[in-house]
């Protein structure tokens, strides 16, 4: 089963960095990591997403591990309105875990 | 604003009644998602469309269907409904529906069946 394995709840001081981790170890070669936030009452909100290389936008960081079998979801500077459930899925050949979001992580930002 | 927008946003029905949902994907997208999430589920993938045609199925009860139409909105109809169907809806959409694009979602509808 392609499916992800995220921590259920992580802590983070305000403007310290996020290192929030993922877990997908049957990911198939030709799967994307993508991650999604969700804040209370919204939709989920795209973050960042990778097939093999690291990647960085204006939000975050993906590193992906180099058998691609984890990655890590790094927010540099962690601040209020970036706690939310993290959600890393993956995307790719159509089958019963392709997109499936899981339990995600939630993200509390300490202030 | 993702630019994918659903309505109703909320909508209260009866057990039994059918209902159905309406989402209009970001200009120029051709593929759509739905999505059921409930509190006890999570986010549930239901199916996706690009350009008119199923492209995935996940986990869709026989008693949700949905299309998606030549100008591209998509509507996902719920028949039967039971008090578990109460849940948020997403719709989402992205470009060509490739595992490389990204995936914009709505803000949902809210279901509640009595």
């Amino acid at each position: 089963d392609a499916k992800t394995t995220q921590p259920n709840s992580m802590e983070s001081n305000e403007e310290e960095p996020v290192h929030l981790p993922c877990n997908h170890s049957t990911i198939s070669g030709t799967d994307y990591i993508h991650w999604y936030r969700q804040l209370p009452s919204q939709g989920p909100e795209y973050v960042i997403h990778g097939l093999t290389s690291n990647v960085n936008n204006r939000m975050a960081s993906l590193a992906i591990a180099e058998d691609r079998k984890s990655s890590t979801l790094i927010l540099h500077r962690a601040t209020l309105r970036d706690a939310a459930v993290y959600y890393c899925i993956l995307y790719g050949i159509a089958g019963a875990n392709n997109l499936f979001f899981g339990t995600g992580t939630r993200l509390t930002v300490i202030p | 604003d993702s630019g994918v927008t659903q309505t109703p946003k909320h909508l209260i029905t009866a057990t039994g009644q059918r209902v159905t949902l309406r989402c209009s994907p970001r200009s120029g997208d051709l593929s759509v998602y739905w999505y059921q999430q409930s509190l006890d589920q999570g986010l549930q993938f239901l199916i996706q469309y690009y350009n008119g045609e199923e492209r995935a199925k996940g986990n869709i009860l026989e008693r949700f269907s949905a299309q998606q139409f030549p100008d591209l909105h998509s509507e996902l109809n719920l028949s039967s409904l039971e008090l578990g169907d109460s849940a948020l809806y997403f719709c989402a959409s992205s470009a060509t529906g490739g595992s490389g694009n990204t995936i914009y979602f709505g803000e949902g509808s809210w279901l509640t069946v009595v």
